[in-house]
């Protein structure tokens, strides 16, 4: 079958910096997407990795490894407002959507 | 102006109800979803639809039935709710169609359906 897997529940502290994983099995692999989610709100695109390596944009980063089905989303000089859960997805080779329960990441003062 | 937008946002309804749910993006994309999440916050997707054809239907019960009038449309049906099609439903569009060169999902609100 296929799989995502991260973390539950992370929680950190404001000005830090934190590493959500993810590790897929998955039939297939087309790019992997994170998102974010606020409570109660719709998921927003954070970032995309087809190729391996480190994507950097601003504040947060994304890492693949295709060869290691793994994932990570790194969020540095964390703020308040970053408290969401964060969503890791994979596009297999028919190329669905395969969704990651999320991290539910929070911040403390 | 919003680029997803769905209603109802909040629905509260009896055990063997129909009701609906509307969607509608002004992004130009060609693909729209319907994807569930349940409580424990896995979105699952239901239904896709590209330039109003069905391209993906999982495996709902067939009280669930989408309808596309045109490819910026997407409406979802519920005949004879039960207690479990409580959740959040969510309408997504991506430029893209079962090529994900493009990938990025657009999220509508939401519209958290309870049934009693």
């Amino acid at each position: 079958g296929q799989n995502i897997d991260q973390p539950t529940e992370m929680t950190a502290t404001e000005g830090a910096i934190v590493q959500i994983n993810c590790t897929y099995q998955t039939s297939g692999f087309n790019g992997l997407f994170w998102y974010q989610q606020h409570a109660g709100e719709a998921p927003t695109f954070l970032s995309y990795n087809v190729l391996d390596g480190l994507e950097e944009k601003g504040r947060f980063s994304s890492f693949l490894s295709r060869s290691k089905g793994y994932s990570y989303l790194l969020l540095k000089e964390l703020q308040m407002k970053d408290s969401a859960s964060y969503l890791c997805a994979v596009v297999d080779s028919n190329y669905q959507l395969i969704w990651g329960a999320g991290t539910k990441l929070i911040i403390k003062p | 102006d919003t680029a997803v937008s769905q209603t109802p946002k909040y629905l509260v309804t009896q055990m063997g109800n129909d009701k609906s749910i509307k969607c509608e993006q002004n992004l130009g994309h060609d693909t729209m979803y319907w994807y569930k999440q349940d409580s424990k916050k896995f979105l699952k997707i239901m239904f896709s639809y590209n330039n109003k054809e069905l391209i993906i239907n999982e495996t709902v019960p067939n009280r669930f039935s989408p309808k596309s009038p045109d490819k910026a449309h997407l409406n979802l049906h519920i005949n004879s709710l039960e207690l479990g099609d409580s959740a959040v439903y969510f309408c997504a569009s991506s430029p893209g169609t079962a090529d994900w060169n493009t990938g990025e999902l657009f999220f509508g609100e939401g519209s958290r359906l309870t049934v009693l």
